[in-house]
């Protein structure tokens, strides 16, 4: 069964520093997500991109961050000066979004854990 | 702001029993709703979906109830099983192709 896949698994990173994140959507979707959990928290919805453009982001989605589709397989986050409160577990998404609807499955990846010293 | 929240942070189930974990939802304009359980490192995983022009569905082992007039959705779990441990997130969405807004979680301790 198709997955999304995410790279590394783990990022140690200090504060400051740029940090990308990897993520291989589900290869016949057309729309991405990042998501974000901090530790015992509930997962918050970062950017959702389609058609080579962020098409909603969220208001923890500031000039620090930004999303690329370098080819036509992966889908990156980039940090580019991470803070501590930026510590959490980074969750890439991917959906067909063929229903018309938006109710296509958002199929998540299995994160990246982020942590900033 | 809008938020979805859920009523019972921690749930512990005796093997074999059902379960059933609650949602509220205050958007009232999200016409998808859906459940997913993570296992701890895991990412979320899709359990059951509802869209709003339905009051209730069913799975394998799992219902998902939605009333729209108290804003309140449930996921019922029949014999639940020891692989059924884990986080459960409701979720609510917009129409559209809009993002997912997730819940606080569940915890579902199944006690063998």
């Amino acid at each position: 069964e198709p997955e999304v896949t995410q790279t590394p698994s783990h990022q140690v990173t200090q504060m400051g520093q740029e940090v990308i994140l990897r993520c291989v959507p589900i290869s016949n979707h057309l729309y991405f997500y990042w998501y974000r959990q901090i530790l015992g928290q509930k997962v918050e919805f970062l950017v959702s991109f389609y058609n080579n453009e962020i098409s909603e982001k969220s208001e923890i989605f500031d000039d620090q961050f930004s999303v690329e589709r370098p080819d036509g397989s992966n889908f990156t986050l980039k940090i580019r000066s991470t803070k501590l409160e930026d510590s959490a577990m980074y969750f890439c998404a991917s959906s067909a979004g063929t229903s018309g609807r938006g109710t296509d499955t958002q199929y998540f990846g299995p994160g990246t854990r982020l942590t900033v010293l | 702001g809008e938020s979805v929240g859920l009523h019972l942070p921690t749930l512990s189930v005796q093997e074999g029993d059902n379960s059933i974990i609650n949602c509220a939802y205050s958007n009232s304009a999200s016409d998808y709703f859906i459940w997913y359980k993570q296992e701890s490192g895991k990412g979320p995983q899709f359990i059951i979906d509802i869209r709003s022009n339905m009051d209730k569905r069913q799975g394998q082992r799992v219902t998902v109830l939605l009333n729209k007039t108290v804003k309140h959705l449930s996921l019922q779990i029949a014999a639940t099983q020891p692989g059924d441990s884990a986080v459960y997130f409701c979720a609510e969405k917009r129409p559209g192709n809009t993002p997912l807004v997730f819940g606080k979680g569940t915890r579902l301790s199944v006690i063998a």
